[in-house]
């Protein structure tokens, strides 16, 4: 059974500083990885989606890398901003009627 | 893009009482559709997988017979909560996917329900 875990479980940053996430998925027979962003009380956005045979995918100010031997995959954001403050979830889709299995997120904060 | 709306957004009902969510992709036609139920400070789980014209895949653990989900059209799904309790107050989210899988999965903005 596929579990996935982000860590840390809450990050709070200046304005303006570069940042981190981590993901980890248990089973790493995965179909694609996906990182989301939801605000509090509505659904999600979906940012970015890495294919099994990628490595990384890029969008504006977030990079997203993939490293299935090891379980793991990391959501980079660079020059944070007040408008990043969400929280961040990671899911691992094993391909299986595209079932996707969510990490338990990263809430961070940007403060001014 | 692809947008997914629920109905309604917000919904607070009697104990004993059925509720209906319902799920609809905007603009495309929806192959799979996917229910979620999430609870306070807690990630996405996966209640049940919806293919249009055939009946739902629950996952393990979720009561087929108290959340119905009809899938009618390739644009519509429903999640029916029957006999709400308060310990099914919760924030139910769907999506749905117009490819294979492995396809991205666009999600509708959620849907909290509290059972008083």
């Amino acid at each position: 059974k596929q579990e996935v875990t982000q860590i840390p479980a809450a990050l709070s940053v200046p304005e303006g500083e570069n940042l981190v996430l981590n993901c980890s998925f248990t089973d790493s027979a995965i179909y694609n990885l996906q990182w989301f962003r939801q605000d509090p009380g509505k659904g999600l956005t979906s940012l970015l989606l890495i294919q099994s045979s990628q490595r990384e995918q890029t969008s504006g100010r977030l990079n997203a890398s993939l490293d299935k031997s090891s379980g793991r995959s990391t959501l980079y954001i660079a020059a944070s901003q007040p408008g990043d403050s969400a929280t961040y979830l990671c899911a691992a889709d094993t391909g299986t009627a595209s079932k996707l299995t969510f990490g338990t997120g990263t809430r961070l904060q940007v403060t001014l | 893009g692809a947008v997914v709306s629920q109905h309604p957004s917000r919904v607070i009902c009697k104990s004993g009482t059925s509720v209906k969510i319902e799920c609809r992709s905007l603009d495309f036609q929806a192959t799979t559709m996917f229910w979620y139920r999430q609870f306070p400070k807690q990630s996405l789980m996966l209640m049940a997988t919806s293919n249009e014209g055939s009946k739902a895949t629950y996952e393990q653990g979720v009561e087929k017979d108290k959340f119905l989900i009809n899938h009618a059209s390739l644009t519509l799904s429903t999640l029916t909560v029957t006999s709400a309790h308060p310990e099914d107050s919760s924030f139910y989210i769907c999506s749905a996917t117009l490819g294979p899988p492995g396809d991205t999965q666009y999600f509708g903005p959620g849907t909290r329900l509290t059972v008083l």
